[in-house]
Order: C-alpha cells, then structure tokens, then sequence
C-alpha cells in the first residue's frame, strides 16, 4: 500500500532564512505525482506545489522548491527567504491518479521574527 | 472562478442532533470528496463521488453518517444522531476528473463542534 511520511512534527526557521521540509513516499507504481499542501491557521488547505514523477526536473514556484529523488523515493520542501506568513501546518500528498491522495500527518513550521 | 464553497463554516450542536454539512464544487469538476480532519487521525477520506455516484463509502464511520450528491454542483454529508467525538473539520474537496494527478481543491472546511 502507498504511505506518505512526514518524519518532522514541528520546524522552526528565522524570517529570511531557509527550512527544508522532509516527505519520503512509498509506492510500487512508476508513474504518480506529489504534492505539498499548507493549511494556516484559517484551516484551509491550500495548493503550494505539485510534481509529477516522470519529470525530472524540481518543481518551483516562487520561495518555494522542492528536491524530488525518485529513487529515494522522497520529495522534500524547501521554503527560502521565511515570511512570517508562511507559518503554518504543511502536507505532503501522494497520488497515482485515482482518487485515493494519500496525505502525511503534517510539519508544524513556526516562522521566528 | 469561485473555489468549492461549504456551508456552515463553523457549528456548535448539542449531542443527539442532527448536522447537515452543505459543499458546492467547482463547475465542471466531476469528482468529488468529503474528509474530516482530526489532531488523532488526521486526514480521512469519508466518501468520494464521480458524476455524482458514490464510487467509495468506505471511510464513512457509521450508519450515522450519509452523503448525497443529487447533482453536479451540490453534495451533503448528514450526521444523524451526532455525538461529541465527531467534533473535527469536515473538508469537501474536488477535482476536475481523474487519471492525470490532478491538484485537488479544497474548501474552507466545515468547523463541527458536538457538546
């Protein structure tokens, strides 16, 4: 069965600084694709980033990156230059494109001023 | 575009109630889910629809609960009788179809409190 794990419960970063968030995935299929999701404390959850697996290259959008090692099966986040807005609970997902997403139990980041 | 929009946002309901959580998906999507999110279990998946048939039911917890999509733009998920540990955030979310990874949408999310 696939599984999501989140290893890290709780991070803290210094505003402007970098944080890394770990994800690593379980799955036999060869084809899926990967998600980090953020849920502020408004609850919802909200899109940060999404990689499918046959690309090779890492999904970015903005301060946000991510390190995608398929063979290690992991998918890590990288949040650079912290913004106190950016504290929040964040997800990792997994799906092989049927409708069960697999989603990790969360890394509370704490976003120190 | 408007998101998938739920309905209520917050609710505080006495024990023996009933609760009726309302979800609009976005148009053209044609899947649909409800989770509920609790600190114990996290993230589950209740129920998922496609073309407004229930294909998986499999995580509702109880005869308690029940969910309907009598359309492609509305679905409910009741909770008859409700007790406290149902307390948690209810979370209707949608896709535009399945096959390709697509980025799921969530809505707000439904805020259930039973005292």
């Amino acid at each position: 069965a696939q599984t999501v794990t989140q290893s890290q419960p709780e991070m803290s970063v210094q505003e402007a600084e970098t944080v890394t968030l770990s994800c690593t995935y379980d799955t036999s299929e060869s084809d899926y694709y990967l998600f980090w999701y953020k849920q502020p404390p408004s609850r919802q959850m909200i899109l940060v980033i999404r990689q499918e697996a046959y690309k090779q290259q890492n999904a970015t959008e903005n301060r946000f990156s991510v390190n995608f090692q398929k063979a290690a099966k992991s998918f890590s986040l990288k949040i650079s230059d912290s913004q106190l807005g950016d504290a929040a609970m964040y997800f990792c997902a997994y799906t092989s494109g049927t409708y069960k997403y697999i989603f990790g139990t969360g890394t509370r980041l704490k976003v120190l001023a | 575009d408007a998101g998938v929009i739920q309905s209520p946002r917050h609710e505080v309901t006495e024990m023996g109630q009933e609760v009726t959580l309302r979800c609009k998906p976005i148009s053209g999507h044609n899947s649909l889910f409800w989770y509920r999110q609790t600190m114990m279990r996290g993230l589950e998946l209740l129920i998922y629809f496609n073309n407004n048939v229930p294909i998986d039911d499999s995580g509702m917890p109880e005869d308690r609960f029940s969910a309907k999509m009598p359309n492609a733009s509305f679905s409910t998920l009741k909770i008859q009788p409700s007790e406290p540990r149902d307390s948690a955030v209810y979370f209707c979310a949608s896709i535009p179809f399945l096959g390709t990874g697509n980025t799921i949408y969530f809505g707000e999310g439904s805020w259930l409190t039973v005292v």
